[in-house]
């Protein structure tokens, strides 16, 4: 079947705007992850859904950065007042049900550029 | 708190040639270990996993690595390599949030492979 998918793959915005990064998990997948990955260095763990609600939202920098996952499928990760220094790939996974040895199946990512 | 440090950013090999690639984690207790490969566009791929048992692990595309516990190290190994196997390489080990594994990521390390 289809794997992660992640729109857009690539978005460019400018300093102190909003913006939306969707995520769309494996059919039937109830576990879903968020993660950053700036260049040159590897996933940082951003937040962990379990269905419809965060289960570990620990990873979350600060307060301008916000998830949902209100129909236990389709993610959106929201970013306000865009800086510069958010800018990097957001990572988004899925796994059958979360328990630690499944697989986290990973998404291409969305390429977040803040100029 | 749990890390992985990867310490060649780079590594070059001629296509045929042996690989291994080095990977040290800190973890305060059995550590969950996995190897993933990132090729360019493309998401994250799981190539093997250590949870328990067996120190020597085989995953796919040919790879194997090995756990020691008393080096504190998780090895990525294939015994010959395809010019197919240039990407970038993750070195990660979970810990336990919200009832799944939260992977910790190395800085990762480049493999570029020679004809």
């Amino acid at each position: 079947g289809a794997g992660v998918s992640q729109t857009p793959s690539n978005k460019v915005t400018e300093k102190g705007k909003y913006v939306e990064l969707r995520c769309d998990p494996i059919s039937g997948h109830t576990a879903l992850y968020w993660y950053r990955q700036s260049l040159g260095q590897g996933p940082e763990f951003l937040i962990y859904f379990q269905g419809t609600g965060a289960a570990d939202d620990s990873g979350l920098p600060n307060d301008r950065f916000f998830a949902v996952r209100p129909e236990g499928s389709v993610s959106t990760l929201k970013i306000q007042r865009t800086e510069r220094g958010d800018s990097a790939v957001y990572l988004c996974a899925s796994s059958l049900n979360g328990i630690f040895y499944n697989e986290q199946f990973f998404g291409p990512g969305t390429r977040l550029t803040v100029l | 708190a749990q890390s992985v440090t990867q310490p060649d950013i780079h590594i070059t090999v001629s296509e045929g040639a042996s690989l291994e690639l080095r990977c040290n984690y800190s973890y305060g207790a059995t550590p969950y270990l996995f190897w993933y490969v990132q090729s360019p566009g493309q998401g994250l791929q799981l190539l093997l996993k250590y949870f328990s048992g067996d120190t020597l692990v085989q995953g796919i595309k040919g790879f194997e690595a090995e756990f020691k516990r008393s080096q504190s190290s998780f090895n990525l190994r294939k015994p010959s390599v395809h010019w197919s196997d240039a990407a970038e390489y993750f070195c990660a080990v979970g810990g336990v949030g919200g009832g799944s594994y939260i992977p910790t990521f190395g800085r990762g390390t480049s493999l570029i492979v020679h004809p």
